[in-house]
C-alpha cells in the first residue's frame, strides 16, 4: 500500500531564516498532496495542498514543490516567524471514493528567535 | 464558529470498558474520517464514511466501530478498550466523497486506557 516518509522529524531554523520539509512517497498513482499544520492541542489545520498537475504552487510565505517522477514533494517557508513553530505534516492520497490518505509521521519546527 | 466538535476532550477509561467518542460538523459536508495519532507514526485513519448511510475500514481499523446515521454525525466506538488504544483521536471531515480534498479537523479527544 501508500507509504509516506517525510523528513526531517525535529527542525530548528533561525527566525527569518528558510526552512524545508520533505516527503517521498510510493505510490505512483497519488495525486494530491496537502500539508497541515498542528499546534500544541489543536487539530491540524492545511496550510497548502498541490494536485498533480501542477509542479509548484505559493502562498505568501509557504511554497510547496511536486516532483512526479521522484515521487517526492517539499513544503517551503521563508521569512520564518515564531508563529511557524509547530509540528507540519505532509499527505498523499488518490482520488476515488474507496482510497484513503496517508500521511507523512510529522515534522517538529522550532523557531529560534 | 462553524467547524468540528468532538467529546469528551479527554478521558480515562478502564481497560475492558465500551466508549464511545463523539464527532459532530455544521458544515454539510459529505465525508467524514477518524484517525489516531501516536507519538512518531503521525495521523493514521482507523475509519471512515463518504456520505451518510455508508463506513468503510482505514489503515488500523481493529477494535473500533463506527455509524453515519446522518450527514452531520460521526461516532466512533471502542467495544471493549485495550491500553494499545490508548491515544489522541481527532475527527475530520471535507466537503465532497474522498479525500482529495481539504479536510478540517477537530481538536482531538484524548483517551487513556488503564
Amino acid at each position: 500500500g501508500e507509504n509516506v516518509e517525510q523528513h526531517p522529524s525535529t527542525l530548528s531554523v533561525q527566525e527569518g531564516d528558510s526552512a524545508v520539509i520533505k516527503c517521498t512517497y510510493s505510490d505512483s498513482a497519488s495525486n494530491y498532496f496537502p500539508w497541515y499544520k498542528q499546534e500544541l492541542g489543536k487539530g491540524p489545520q492545511l496550510i497548502i495542498d498541490i494536485r498533480s498537475n501542477v509542479g509548484e504552487k505559493k502562498d505568501q510565505r509557504i511554497a510547496v514543490t511536486l516532483n512526479k517522477t521522484a515521487k517526492h514533494f517539499s513544503l517551503h517557508i521563508t521569512e520564518t516567524q515564531p508563529e511557524d513553530s509547530a509540528v507540519y505534516f505532509c499527505a498523499a492520497s488518490r482520488g476515488s471514493s474507496a482510497s484513503k490518505i496517508i500521511f507523512g509521521s510529522g515534522t517538529r519546527l522550532s523557531i529560534r528567535p | 464558529i462553524a467547524g468540528i466538535t468532538q467529546a469528551p476532550t479527554s478521558q480515562i477509561l478502564a481497560a475492558g470498558r465500551r466508549m464511545t467518542l463523539r464527532c459532530t460538523q455544521d458544515m454539510r459536508h459529505n465525508a467524514m474520517y477518524w484517525y489516531r495519532q501516536d507519538l512518531g507514526l503521525g495521523l493514521r485513519l482507523i475509519h471512515y464514511s463518504n456520505t451518510a448511510g455508508t463506513t468503510g475500514k482505514g489503515e488500523v481499523p481493529d477494535g473500533y466501530s463506527v455509524s453515519r446515521a446522518n450527514t452531520d454525525d460521526f461516532p466512533l466506538t471502542l467495544a471493549s478498550a485495550v491500553p494499545s488504544q490508548t491515544s489522541v483521536y481527532f475527527c475530520a471531515s471535507s466537503p465532497g466523497q474522498g479525500p482529495n480534498q481539504p479536510q478540517h479537523f477537530g481538536d482531538g479527544t484524548r483517551l487513556s486506557i488503564l
